[in-house]
């Protein structure tokens, strides 16, 4: 089973500024099969990005995804009041896919 | 617009069996592109996936799991269903029904708004 590591557990910051959220897999997993997912309290998760790198339809621009290896980066470059909320990541190149156990972004 | 709606009993006494369902609007189970997933959310805690259906019938399951688990599929209504026997209190979760776009790799594109389980007698 592949285990996703993401960090940091929570990140405090302002609106306006920029975040990074990391998602760190224990085996290879193609850039193809990993995704992120937002939400919010009392909500189903929303599918952010797609193939690492892909934002689903609807999804700001100012949510960009990358990766290196087996690192993978969602970056929210300006924060808006409505980004606050837990992120997901998850691959589905490899059963059972497997999400990362998540980070809280909260206003700082 | 695609929906999907989750349905079945918010309490199980332990021991029991979990049986939810998901109603499909705006999307044909019987199309050859998607998989039809549950995911599980334990209160305050993170997504675990449980396991998926293809319309014909095929399935992959969680090894964790796998034994307790059946996902099964009714065309004529267009929805999936989830069961899940031998239920305890660490099965207590939010589950949510997706699909899962395989003309896309499989990502989860649409989710139902979630289902609280709660097991207890």
């Amino acid at each position: 089973e592949i285990v996703l590591t993401q960090s940091p557990g929570t990140l405090s910051l302002s609106p306006g500024e920029r975040a990074t959220l990391s998602c760190r897999a224990s085996q290879s997993v193609s850039s193809s099969y990993l995704a992120w997912y937002q939400q919010k309290p009392g909500q189903a998760p929303r599918l952010l990005i797609s193939g690492a790198s892909t934002r689903a339809t609807g999804i700001p621009d100012r949510f960009s995804g990358s990766a290196s290896g087996t690192d993978f980066t969602l970056t929210i470059s300006r924060l808006e009041p409505e980004d606050f909320a837990v992120y997901y990541c998850q691959q589905y190149g490899s059963s059972p896919y497997t999400f990362g156990q998540g980070t809280k972004l909260e206003i700082k | 617009q695609v929906q999907l709606q989750e349905s079945g009993p918010g309490l199980v006494k332990p021991s029991g069996t979990l049986s939810l369902t998901c109603a499909v609007s705006g999307a044909s189970i019987s199309s050859t592109t998607y998989w039809w997933s549950w995911v599980r959310q334990p209160p305050g805690k993170g997504l675990e996936w449980i396991g998926e259906i293809y319309h014909g019938g095929n399935t992959n399951y969680n090894p964790s799991l796998k034994s307790r688990v059946t996902i099964s599929v009714d065309k004529s209504k267009n929805h999936f269903s989830l069961r899940l026997t031998s239920v305890t209190a660490a099965d207590t979760a939010v589950y949510y029904c997706a699909r899962a776009d395989y003309g896309d790799y499989g990502k989860l594109d649409y989710w139902g708004q979630g289902t609280l389980v709660t097991v207890s007698s």
